[in-house]
């Protein structure tokens, strides 16, 4: 199967540290989109991020980055300056354009300490 | 703007009883709509999906159905439920490539 894998179960930081969520995926499509959402303890899923795969820009929102790696198959996520509001269960997923299924990774969830 | 609302918000059934759960979507047209269950240890598995009214494709055989019987209205629904059917279900909407999800709605089935 053609999956999304986030090795870290759990991660645990003091607030204002660095913290990076790893995401590799697999795929035979040569086009497809890379995602990351956010599901906070409300449960709700908070869309975060899309890349295309022809585009290995990375990208800076504020406080979050993305490193796209085509080469290693990687996507991961960076949260510079952790806040406690930081805290969540964080979701990588890859959609294939040939069918258009979403493909969630099993998720990492970030603790931010006080 | 585009928003997605889903309910109910937290439901507790017994086994063996009917369910209905029902998702709607504001300020788009002809989405594509999609439910999800997420169980106890966060996994999220696509049940269904669908292109269009009437249109419903099945990812899972299971206890539950899917109906779309208005372009922004999905329904999802089972006869009698399971204790397996508990968890956190979400619908979602898409315009091409990203999916927006709802609130979700928590069952517990007894």
């Amino acid at each position: 199967a053609q999956k999304v894998t986030q090795a870290q179960t759990e991660i645990s930081v003091v607030e204002k540290e660095d913290v990076t969520l790893d995401c590799v995926y697999e795929t035979r499509d040569t086009t497809y989109y890379l995602f990351w959402y956010k599901q906070p303890p409300s449960g709700e899923l908070v869309f975060l991020i899309r890349r295309n795969s022809f585009d290995e820009q990375n990208e800076i929102s504020g406080r979050y980055s993305w490193n796209f790696q085509k080469s290693t198959s990687s996507f991961n996520f960076t949260i510079t300056a952790s806040q406690v509001v930081d805290s969540a269960v964080y979701f990588c997923a890859r959609l294939s354009s040939n069918t258009g299924k979403l493909i969630f990774g099993q998720g990492t969830t970030l603790q931010v300490k006080p | 703007s585009q928003t997605i609302h889903q309910w109910p918000a937290t439901l507790v059934q017994p086994v063996g009883s009917p369910l209905s759960l029902e998702c709607t979507v504001e300020g788009t047209s002809n989405p594509n709509l999609y439910w999800y269950r997420q169980a106890a240890g966060r996994g999220l598995q696509l049940l269904f999906y669908s292109v269009g009214i009437g249109q419903i494709s099945s990812e899972v055989p299971q206890n539950l159905s899917a109906s779309r019987p208005q372009d922004r209205q999905f329904i999802l629904s089972s006869k009698k439920l399971l204790l397996s059917d508990s968890g956190f279900y979400l619908c979602a909407w898409s315009r091409p490539m990203t999916q927006y999800f709802g609130p979700g709605t928590r069952l517990l089935v007894l």
